[in-house]
């Protein structure tokens, strides 16, 4: 299974994009990154994924490298609701899990 | 929206007894998970289950065990509880079985905070 390695936090200024990091370079062919998000005191809730191809959707999006090796979540206008920790994941889909990493801790500041 | 429900947000047990952590989801999902969450350690996978009466271990099984007799419910067992196994436990489920599909979001319940004196 990846391994994922992320900064452990980041800041942010509200409105500004937020574009967190996330290296996989052990990633397999049948693994999807995979990104959640953690509010205090609420369980993780899903943002995102994808393989290979860039990804867009109402929260966020998903740029991954040619080479499967490291990929980036983009928050395009953050705001003060985004302040949480951000896990970047690798889901194997023959296995039917997926291995979290430490995550991010992401700070929006006014 | 899919819910996942865990039985109790804070539980306070003594080392040595046999702890239950209940999580039920109501949205027919054939997976479900147990998880830990400790502060410097992210979420490490202990046990997941794809089908009635089938578990599989994951990263740290040790000290624990599951059970799922139905479709919704999906229990830790804390065999014999010990200190080092205060934590956070989040429960999750996801739709397909492994293999049929790559679309699968794990949704989260809100977490069991659980003190073992």
């Amino acid at each position: 299974d990846a391994k994922t390695t992320q900064p452990p936090s980041m800041d942010c200024a509200e409105g500004r994009a937020a574009n967190l990091p996330c290296n996989h370079s052990t990633i397999s062919g049948n693994e999807y990154v995979y990104w959640y998000r953690q509010i205090h005191s609420q369980g993780p809730q899903y943002i995102i994924h994808g393989l290979k191809n860039n990804e867009t959707n109402e929260m966020a999006s998903l740029i991954i490298t040619e080479d499967r090796k490291s990929s980036t979540l983009i928050l395009p206008h953050a705001t003060l609701r985004d302040t949480a920790v951000y896990y970047c994941t690798a889901y194997n889909t023959n296995a039917g899990k997926s291995t979290f990493g430490d995550g991010t801790t992401l700070t929006v500041k006014p | 929206d899919v819910k996942v429900t865990q039985s109790s947000r804070y539980l306070v047990k003594r080392t040595g007894e046999k702890v239950f952590l209940e999580c039920v989801q109501d949205m027919d999902h054939e997976n479900m998970f147990w998880y830990r969450q400790d502060p410097g350690l992210g979420l490490r996978l202990i046990y997941f289950s794809y089908d009635v009466k089938m578990k599989e271990k994951g990263d740290i099984p040790e000290g624990y065990s599951v059970s799922r007799e139905k479709k919704e419910r999906f229990s830790l067992i804390l065999e014999s509880a010990s200190t080092n196994q205060t934590s956070m436990y989040l429960c999750a489920s996801s739709l397909h079985l492994p293999g049929l599909d790559s679309n699968q979001p794990q949704h989260f319940g809100d977490g069991t905070r659980l003190s073992i004196l």
